[in-house]
């Protein structure tokens, strides 16, 4: 059974780097199968997906346009987790924060099946 | 980048009617990877139906999803009191991947 496991901050001063752990049992960050992603959700912006990072013969990401340029996921395959980083925070990257894998066999996708537990992260000085 | 607009913004049913919730999309996108998810306060978002109406793992069969191009809809038949809650679309066939708004699920 796959399981995450996340963990990090929960408060973070503005301009400051907001980064994240999710730690993951039961399968492989490396995987060729999957996705690894970050999504978040406050009450003002709804969930709003983040990113994601994932392995086909060498590492890819995708991000959001929204945070493209202080975003960033990394995979740790020596600890089999990945982390999100997003720099320069403001009171608008409030939020609770969650990893999810997007899961996939042969090719074919089946959206977000497994779900971190969720850290609540507060921008505030 | 997709746009997901969902409908209604809240449903107002009795245990064992049936829920209507709507998904539309700006654009079509890959393969009907549309996926609903059921939320409750306090929890993660869990999967509930992938690839327009496939029906995740352990989920009842009251559950059921249809639809393709840009209009997709989630059906919960005879709903139960745990159903009542809030559920989102969400686009995974093109990247930047996109959540509908959500549309709440209540006890009238």
């Amino acid at each position: 059974q796959v399981h995450l496991q996340q963990s990090g901050p929960g408060l973070v001063k503005p301009s400051q780097t907001l980064s994240l752990t999710c730690a993951i049992s039961g399968d492989s960050v490396s995987s060729n199968n999957g996705a690894w992603n970050w999504i978040r959700q406050s009450p003002s912006r709804g969930l709003e997906w983040l990113g994601r990072t994932y392995y086909r013969s060498k590492w890819y990401n995708d991000y959001a346009v929204s945070v493209k340029s202080r975003i960033t996921i990394n995979p740790d395959t020596s600890k089999n987790q990945l982390s999100l980083q997003l720099t320069s925070v403001t009171p608008e990257d409030t939020a609770v924060y969650y990893c999810a894998r997007e899961a996939a066999r042969h090719y074919y996708y089946y959206g977000l099946d497994v779900w971190g537990q969720g850290t609540t992260v507060t921008v505030s000085s | 980048e997709i746009v997901l607009t969902q409908s209604p913004g809240t449903l107002s049913l009795s245990p064992g009617e049936t829920a209507t919730l709507s998904c539309r999309a700006s654009q079509s996108f890959g393969a009907n990877y549309l996926a609903w998810y059921q939320q409750k306060a306090g929890q993660a978002p869990r999967l509930l139906i992938y690839g327009a109406s496939s029906r995740a793992t352990g989920i009842p069969d009251r559950f059921s999803g249809s639809g393709s191009g840009t209009d997709f809809t989630l059906t919960i038949s005879r709903l139960e009191p745990e159903d009542f809650a809030v559920y989102y679309c969400q686009q995974y066939g093109s990247s930047p991947r996109a959540f509908g708004q959500g549309t709440k699920v209540e006890i009238k």
